[in-house]
């Protein structure tokens, strides 16, 4: 099977604009779940989207939203770029859909720098 | 939130030497992964361990969960430079595809 693919890999935007990540989890996976990786603050977990629905929301201001579609796939987008905002982006898929988190595959991640 | 403690941060060994790198908690986890990320790179997941003193190997490395489910510890046997990477822990929380991640440990193995 194909492993969790992320596009782009790496990306660079200037303050205030918008951007769009995506990602394609493994096939038969229905569970996607996004983290933003810091050198200072780890990774910490952005939201978790199951069958098109977001079933948890990390503690994150509200320019960063995501979706997900019919097919698994999902995309996260973070609005009004802020300095603050470059960082790896992870999105991670698991095959469960259990409340509790099941053991997570993670995609190469997206490098988003903010100048 | 459960918070997850690993130590040490930073750990620098030659190669041929054994290190342990530990991951602590005052919660109880349903369950524990352990993580190897390279600079750039997501995470690889190495191990789930799930039941409470599980012993698990995979090939130099050795994984334990504690028996109280709150902590676990990851040995590599004579290390080699490709274990070079940051070893995360995560645990499982009660929490919609949510996984709680220590701040990793960053191993160097040098020739």
């Amino acid at each position: 099977k194909a492993g969790v693919t992320q596009t782009p890999r790496y990306l660079i935007k200037t303050r205030g604009q918008q951007v769009t990540l995506s990602c394609s989890p493994i096939s038969g996976h229905r569970s996607v779940s996004w983290y933003q990786q810091t050198p200072g603050q780890g990774l910490q977990f952005l939201f978790e989207y199951f069958s098109e629905t977001q079933r948890n929301k990390g503690n994150f201001p509200g320019r960063f939203s995501g979706r997900q579609f019919s097919n698994s796939r999902s995309e996260m987008n973070v609005s009004t770029l802020e300095l603050g905002d470059s960082a790896l982006y992870l999105c991670a898929s698991t095959p469960s859909g259990g409340r509790r988190a099941d053991t997570q595959y993670f995609g190469p991640g997206t490098r988003l720098t903010v100048l | 939130t459960q918070l997850l403690e690993q130590s040490p941060q930073f750990l620098s060994i030659q190669e041929g030497e054994n290190l342990t790198v530990y991951c602590n908690s005052s919660s109880v986890f349903s369950s524990l992964q352990w993580y190897r990320q390279e600079p750039g790179e997501g995470p690889v997941l190495l191990v789930t361990v799930v039941t409470g003193g599980e012993v698990k190997k995979l090939k130099r490395l050795t994984f334990q969960f504690g028996d109280a489910r709150k902590d676990s510890s990851l040995h590599i046997t004579a290390a080699q430079p490709g274990d070079t990477g940051l070893y995360l822990c995560a645990g499982s929380a009660d929490s919609w595809g949510k996984l709680q991640f220590g701040a990793g440990t960053q191993v160097v193995v040098t020739p």
